[in-house]
Order: C-alpha cells, then sequence, then structure tokens
C-alpha cells in the first residue's frame, strides 16, 4: 500500500562518517525530490530527478549528492555529515514536472538524521 | 530570502472552532497553492490547493481564500477536531519547484 517508502526511518551516524539514506516509490513517477526539515522548520528542496536528469538547487552544499540507478529508487549521499546537517531527510515524487501544480507532490515518512 | 511567509507559529483552538492559518507571498511567478498536513513522523500530505484565478475553494471543512492583489493566502478549517492538531504548512509552486511557509503548529482542545 506504501507509495513512497524511505529506509531507514532513524539513522544515527558520526561526525564525518559517510551515510546513505534511501527511497523507493512504487507510483512509476518521472520525478523523485529530496528535501531537509530541521526541526520546526519548513522543508527546503536540495535537489531533485526528472527521470535521469539531475538537478540541483543553487545552495544545496556540496557534501549532499544524489544518485537514481533506475525509476524507483533515489539515494542521497551525505559525504562528510557535519552536526548542522541532523534533520528530517524528505523524499517526495510527482508524475511529471506538472505546470500550475497539475502534478500533486507525495512525501514519504522521512528519515530522521541523527550526527553524534 | 523567505518568500512565504507563514502565521502564526502555533495556534489553538477550542474543539468546534474555527482555525485560520494565514500566508503571504512575494512572487506573483507562483501559480499553485497548495496546503500541507504533516504529522509528528510523517511526511507532509497534500490537504488542499489553490490557483490564483480562484477566489475560493472549499473541501469539506477546509477552505482556502486567495487574495491575488494583496499576495495572501488563508486556511480556514471549520468545525476544528482534535483530529486536526497537527503543523500545516502553505506553499507556492513556482518552476515545478515548492517553497514551504515556517508551518502552524495547530492544537484543538477537546
Amino acid at each position: 500500500d506504501a507509495m513512497v517508502i524511505q529506509n531507514p526511518r532513524y539513522q544515527v551516524t558520526q561526525f564525518g562518517k559517510p551515510v546513505t539514506l534511501s527511497c523507493s516509490q512504487t507510483l512509476n513517477h518521472n520525478v523523485m525530490y529530496w528535501y531537509q526539515q530541521k526541526s520546526s522548520q519548513a522543508p527546503k528542496l536540495l535537489f531533485h530527478y526528472y527521470d535521469k536528469d539531475f538537478n540541483n538547487e543553487a545552495d544545496t552544499p556540496d557534501n549532499f549528492q544524489s544518485r537514481r540507478p533506475n525509476t524507483s529508487f533515489c539515494f542521497l549521499d551525505i559525504r562528510s555529515p557535519g552536526l548542522g546537517d541532523a534533520a528530517m531527510y524528505l523524499c517526495a515524487t510527482s508524475r511529471d514536472l506538472g505546470l500550475a501544480g497539475a502534478d500533486e507532490q507525495f512525501f514519504g515518512p522521512g528519515t530522521r538524521l541523527t550526527v553524534l | 530570502q523567505q518568500q512565504v511567509k507563514q502565521s502564526p507559529q502555533s495556534l489553538i483552538v477550542q474543539k468546534g472552532g474555527i482555525s485560520i492559518i494565514n500566508c503571504a507571498y512575494e512572487n506573483t511567478a507562483f501559480d499553485y497553492f497548495p496546503w500541507y498536513q504533516q504529522f509528528p513522523g510523517k511526511g507532509p500530505a497534500l490537504l488542499i490547493a489553490i490557483r490564483p484565478d480562484v477566489s475560493e475553494k472549499k473541501e469539506g471543512r477546509f477552505t482556502i481564500s486567495f487574495n491575488k492583489s494583496a499576495k495572501q493566502f488563508s486556511l480556514h478549517i471549520m468545525d476544528s477536531q482534535p483530529g486536526d492538531s497537527a503543523t500545516y504548512f502553505c506553499a507556492a509552486l513556482r518552476a515545478q519547484k515548492l517553497v514551504f511557509g515556517q508551518g502552524t503548529r495547530l492544537t484543538i482542545n477537546p
């Protein structure tokens, strides 16, 4: 029944130790997004994939990378996590890059990352 | 630069009352204005949305009012219920990218 699945739900890593977060979808959507949501803040878009085309936000740090090996899966890699990277990471999908909201974004439950 | 400003940050309403959350935007290029509801430990879920050529949209107990000239829009929850207690985010879409407001933590007291 789940449409956007994120694993793990909780991830603890050490300062500077690379970490990978996973997102999969059963909707066969073309677009997959990664958002960062810090405590009591709004989600902030990091990047998105339209099919295999990667689109990075201008203010996303180089420390954050992403991979999309196929339609169903997308990964967020944090190369050297800092204390400031502790946050909830949300994956979302949409059927297409619809104009004027023609394509709803469906969010996963998120992965909460703790950096020690 | 915050492009979508949301208020209040938190709101407490009695059961059966009306909850009102307000948002203002700056960029007239936004062409879609959704509201998301987020429960603790869950991702945001689309609640209701409006396009700028419409002044009001109602779905059940939820209504969006949109004032294009003032660049403001608001969410009204009628007959608020304890199950409505959640964080609500307004958002604006431009070039297929969502910009979120800061969120409002709504608590409905029984």
